[in-house]
């Protein structure tokens, strides 16, 4: 087995500041994902990466960046928070041999 | 783009009822996933198909093999510990990674 961890679980932030999420597993998986949850939607590609310092882009990247600095590590920075930036973001993770996704707790983010 | 309709949008049940949630794909899937996401926002992996049915206890989960247009999931003698909100996830294929695109969830509440 292994854990999803992501931190911080809460994020409150000043509008125009830039934030960071961080998430780490211990699977070994090579890929990793950032979505991002609005109140009662589902879930939203941010970012994706395959394997260490690669970044693809998801459907909601404009307005992020993300960096993978080692294999279980994804980062992901909201460049400059929004008021409407007040959501759930979710990191999962899988192993590109099996397709499962795993996610970790998430980071509930707040802008005032 | 691809997108994945998923119904009811919410669902109350009494104990001991069964009931199914369905998702459509408006174009042919790799996969689909289901997941529960709980009070606290944990998601939960409940299914990985790509084809075929899966059974787990109560819960049972149906990839359509022909089309691969819909997934189903039914829940049976449903418990108040079941309540929360259901997602499904389908994998177009192609590209790189696994990249789901999630419906909009059912909010499922089980009364006593």
């Amino acid at each position: 087995g292994g854990i999803i961890t992501q931190t911080p679980k809460f994020l409150i932030g000043q509008e125009g500041q830039k934030l960071t999420l961080k998430c780490q597993q211990n699977f070994n998986h090579d890929t990793m994902y950032w979505y991002r949850q609005d109140s009662g939607k589902g879930l939203r590609l941010i970012y994706y990466s395959i394997t260490e310092n690669d970044l693809q882009k998801g459907d909601l990247s404009e307005g992020y960046d993300a960096s993978r600095e080692k294999k279980s590590s994804f980062s992901l920075t909201v460049t400059s928070a929004q008021k409407n930036e007040m959501a759930v973001f979710l990191c999962a993770s899988s192993d590109t041999n099996q397709d499962t996704q795993y996610f970790g707790p998430g980071t509930r983010l707040l802008v005032l | 783009g691809d997108q994945v309709e998923q119904s009811p949008s919410a669902l109350s049940l009494h104990e001991g009822t069964d009931s199914a949630l369905r998702c459509n794909f408006t174009t042919t899937m790799r996969s689909v996933q289901w997941f529960r996401q709980n009070s606290r926002g944990s998601l939960i992996s409940l299914f990985y198909l790509a084809s075929g049915t899966k059974e787990n206890g109560r819960l049972k989960s149906a990839f359509d093999s022909k089309e691969r247009r819909y997934s189903t999931l039914h829940i049976r003698d449903a418990q108040l510990e079941d309540s929360g909100t259901y997602f499904c996830a389908a994998e177009a294929g192609g590209g790189s990674g696994n990249k789901l695109i999630f419906g909009t969830g059912t909010l499922l509440s089980v009364k006593p």
